[in-house]
């Protein structure tokens, strides 16, 4: 199965941009990449999702590298609700395999 | 529109006890999932429903059994639970069994086997 890989907490201020990174680089041509989150306590709430193509909806925008091999989820300007766990996945059809995630802190 | 519910919230049960999960989503969608988050860890899928009718093993099946009621409803059944099976327990749906359709998730079940 393809694995994902991302660091296990980040920082960031409030309303500054935030990156989270994730390598996959046993992707195949036809897993999508999707990003969930996690707010304490909460189920998990999906964010966005691409193929190869960069995205942008209202809560993030996807990066996608030319390879695919990893990607980079941008929060344009965190506050203190987006303070969660943040998982990156690869998926083909049901099978959505959630690693530990990245736990993203917001400072005020 | 309430979307996913489960029930109940919280249960606490004697090992060999058995139990049912209950699931209902109100969003039309044929696809249900029900999944596991030990402490710390990500979520693992333990069965899958990918339309009216018809279920499917997941990632870590053994322990349980499930059941399509209707589009509506899935059900999960601890037959002889254990300490093992402690662990929130959640529940999602989605319009379709496709890698791109996005999974709604329900609020969790809190499950205690001493």
């Amino acid at each position: 199965d393809a694995k994902t890989t991302q660091p296990n907490s980040m920082e960031s201020n409030e309303e500054e941009p935030v990156h989270l990174p994730c390598n996959h680089s046993t992707i195949s041509g036809t897993d999508y990449i999707h990003w969930y989150r996690q707010l304490p306590s909460q189920g998990p709430e999906y964010v966005i999702h691409g193929l190869t193509s960069n995205v942008n909806n209202r809560m993030a925008s996807l990066a996608i590298a030319e390879d695919r091999k990893s990607s980079t989820l941008i929060l344009h300007r965190a506050t203190l609700r987006d303070a969660a766990v943040y998982y990156c996945i690869l998926r083909q059809n049901n099978d959505m395999r959630f690693g530990a995630g990245t736990r993203l802190t917001v400072k005020p | 529109n309430a979307g996913v519910t489960q029930t109940p919230k919280f249960q606490v049960l004697k090992t060999g006890q058995s139990m049912t999960l209950q699931c209902a989503q109100d969003m039309n969608h044929n696809s249900m999932y029900w999944y596991r988050q030990d402490p710390g860890m990500g979520l693992r899928l333990i069965y899958y429903s990918a339309s009216e009718g018809t279920t499917d093993k997941g990632e870590v099946p053994n322990g349980y059994n499930v059941s399509r009621l209707n589009k509506r409803e899935f059900s999960l059944r601890l037959e002889s639970a254990a300490p093992s099976q402690t662990s929130v327990y959640f529940c999602a749906s989605s319009v379709a069994p496709s890698g791109v359709e996005e999974q709604f998730f329900g609020p969790g079940t809190r499950l205690t086997v001493l």
